[in-house]
């Protein structure tokens, strides 16, 4: 039973695109989510929080929609720097459900 | 900042071995887990520990088993190590709550286990 979905990608963009992913969730009762950067070989690292309608940080922009029960992360004038992996987190009451990535390649 | 260390990066072991991965974190968090990650799978939860002596299984704890004597300290123990269990794992912890910051898991730099 897969609770959180993701668009696998690769997403492959030149520098200064607009990318957008959508992360699909099932508990309608999740009140919080979570954007996670990996690179490589590397552990998550937190991008953003998500915890009303949306969060925006910089170039980065996330969006909560409840009614069709989606997030999104919005990267502006990417960078050749972007390059990873972008988790989606759902917090059930504390229940974390993470989706399997979408990998981003920024090219030059 | 927040750290959370796991004792070895790279391990490889052979079948039927016992495997002990150790976790510590330095900021007094209640609650640490622990995850394996594949590809095309994603994190999936194999214990978490809300406090102290405490533990909860996650989504997949067959084969695994945990200990948490001490706050700072999580480990997974592997009884007896499978090849079907060769992955990365990584530790985290957090602050749980509804407050700004909590709930944010910060990750350990996980453990590439392979078995033979």
């Amino acid at each position: 039973r897969k609770e959180v979905e993701q668009d696998p990608g690769p997403f492959n963009v030149p520098e200064g695109a607009t990318v957008a992913f959508n992360c699909t969730y099932s508990n309608s009762a999740s009140q919080s989510f979570f954007w996670y950067r990996q690179d490589c070989r590397k552990e998550p690292k937190l991008l953003m929080s998500v915890y009303s309608s949306g969060n925006e940080d910089g170039r980065f922009t996330a969006q909560l929609n409840r009614a069709s029960q989606y997030i999104s992360l919005l990267i502006r004038d990417s960078k050749l720097s972007d390059s990873a992996t972008y988790l989606c987190v759902e917090d059930l009451n504390n229940d974390m459900r993470f989706g399997a990535g979408t990998r981003l390649t920024v090219k030059p | 900042d927040v750290k959370v260390t796991q004792s070895s990066r790279y391990l490889v072991k052979r079948t039927g071995e016992k495997v002990f991965l150790e976790c510590v974190q330095d900021m007094d968090h209640e609650n640490m887990f622990w995850y394996r990650q594949d590809p095309g799978l994603g994190l999936r939860l194999i214990y978490f520990s809300y406090d102290v002596k405490m533990k909860e299984k996650g989504d997949i704890p067959e084969g695994y088993s945990v200990s948490r004597e001490k706050k700072e300290r999580f480990s997974l123990i592997l009884e007896s190590a499978s090849t079907n269990q060769t992955s990365m794992y990584l530790c985290a912890s957090r602050i749980p709550g509804a407050s700004s910051g909590a709930n944010v898991l910060t990750f350990g730099a996980g453990s590439r286990l392979t078995v033979l």
